[in-house]
């Protein structure tokens, strides 16, 4: 079975450019997370969906990050404008069901120049 | 605020050198405790939830157990494709969509 995709794998970029990052969940899973990886904070989750609905976006760290999902394959969080702080891993996970294992994917290396 | 705590940092094994990791937690109200484990330049895989105190689930060389307070991930006999990060996560029942991370064990296995 296919797991959770997501593109590009790494994204390298000068600060003030925007950046969209995509995300196809497992298929039939109904809840979509994004999450922010960083040596110096871990993992921390940004937002999530339920059935293609946003559902608590309080991680996203400021209004330069927004997340959409059009449909239930597809969803993509974009940064405008980027800035070097915003240099991490972003790792897009679906889940069946709330209380059910999260599946990621391989993640998103970004650096902000 | 959920907090999870993991120890050590770090841990050097011989192979076939059995040992345990910890996973302690503040949680108002558990809903499950997750092990994942996550090798360089991929995301984290799921290994096990845990739901209640006293349950224990086995994988391979992997057996995670659970008491009120805290978890372990005990290895036994581990070969060197057991190094991996192993990260614990909560998810609380007042915010059960919501998996809080501690900062993850890493693992280094010698032949």
């Amino acid at each position: 079975d296919a797991g959770v995709i997501q593109s590009p794998r790494h994204e390298v970029t000068e600060m003030g450019q925007e950046v969209t990052l995509r995300c196809k969940p497992i298929s039939g899973h109904d809840y979509l997370f994004w999450y922010r990886q960083t040596m110096m904070r871990g993992l921390e989750l940004l937002i999530y969906f339920n059935n293609n609905v946003p559902i608590d976006d309080s991680g996203m760290p400021e209004d330069r990050f927004s997340a959409k999902m059009p449909n239930a394959s597809f969803s993509t969080l974009k940064i405008q404008p980027s800035e070097p702080r915003d240099s991490a891993v972003y790792f897009c996970a679906s889940s069946l069901a709330i209380g059910q294992p999260q599946h990621f994917g391989d993640g998103t290396r970004l650096s902000i120049l | 605020e959920d907090q999870v705590t993991q120890s050590p940092e770090a841990l050097r094994l011989q192979e076939g050198e059995s040992s345990s990791l910890n996973c302690s937690y503040t949680v108002s109200g558990l809903r499950g405790l997750f092990w994942y484990r996550q090798d360089p330049g991929k995301g984290p895989e799921f290994l096990f939830t845990l739901y209640s105190a006293g349950e224990e689930k086995e994988k391979e060389r992997l057996k995670a157990t659970l008491t009120k307070k805290e978890s372990f991930l005990h290895i036994t006999a581990p070969k060197p494709e057991d190094s991996a990060t192993y990260l614990c996560a909560v998810q609380a029942r007042t915010n059960d969509y919501k998996l809080s991370f501690g900062a993850g064990t890493t693992v280094t296995v010698r032949a």
